[in-house]
């Protein structure tokens, strides 16, 4: 049961365009969003998050976007660089809940 | 603050061997998460402790799998006559208990059962 969902398993992106990484979840009553990057061999690092009060958080390249109508968030990186190449996953979780999911995984190419 | 530091790095083990695993979290965090992750998955949920005691296990954890955190410092993951199936990356994770709070990894143990 994949309460996280990341349809797009890969992405292609020329340098310095936008890159838009989209994640769709199932259970309504999650209300924290994360993203994280990783590269190979290596864990998750933590890159973004949003709490379900916004519907927007701003970290320098990174913005990551939420409708909770429709249970979608984006991660977009704009300029993309070929140093964001990476696996990005989407995670979640609930207030009252220890536990967090994660999508399946989007692997993004930046192309120099 | 050194982050979560998890050894070995690497295992290669023959099947029916006994394997363990050890994680050491950031020290004023008291939630300490083990997921493990295979080839075009992302994380899954294994266990999860709050300070020494393991509040939440997944149906994913087998009986041969054993999961301790004694007085909530590190954590060790044991599994017990390996199969081919144990093949991933174990990854260990802590947090602190604040509402909204991240989850920190570690560079996780790659495990090949032959």
């Amino acid at each position: 049961d994949q309460q996280v969902k990341q349809n797009s398993p890969s992405l292609s992106v020329q340098e310095g365009r936008i890159s838009i990484l989209n994640c769709d979840y199932t259970n309504s009553m999650f209300d924290y969003f994360l993203w994280y990057k990783k590269y190979p061999a290596e864990g998750p690092t933590f890159l973004i998050s949003i709490s379900s009060i916004k519907d927007k958080n701003e970290d320098g390249r990174f913005t990551v976007f939420l409708n909770k109508s429709a249970k979608h968030l984006s991660l977009h990186i704009v300029p993309s660089q070929p140093g964001d190449s990476a696996v990005y996953f989407c995670a979640a979780s609930t207030n009252t809940g220890n536990q967090f999911y994660f999508g399946t995984g989007t692997s993004l190419t930046v192309i120099p | 603050d050194t982050g979560v530091s998890q050894d070995p790095r690497h295992k290669i083990t023959k099947r029916g061997q006994n394997v363990t695993f050890r994680c050491d979290p950031i020290s004023e965090h008291n939630r300490l998460y083990w997921y493990r992750q295979t080839l075009g998955q992302g994380p899954e949920f294994l266990t999860y402790f709050q300070n020494e005691a393991q509040l939440e296990k997944s149906r994913l954890l087998s009986d041969r799998f054993s999961a301790e955190r004694p007085k909530g410092s590190f954590s060790t993951l044991e599994i017990q006559r390996t199969e081919q199936g144990d093949s991933a990356m174990y990854l260990c994770a802590s947090r602190t208990g604040a509402t909204n709070e991240k989850l920190f990894f570690g560079s996780g143990t790659q495990l090949s059962v032959l």
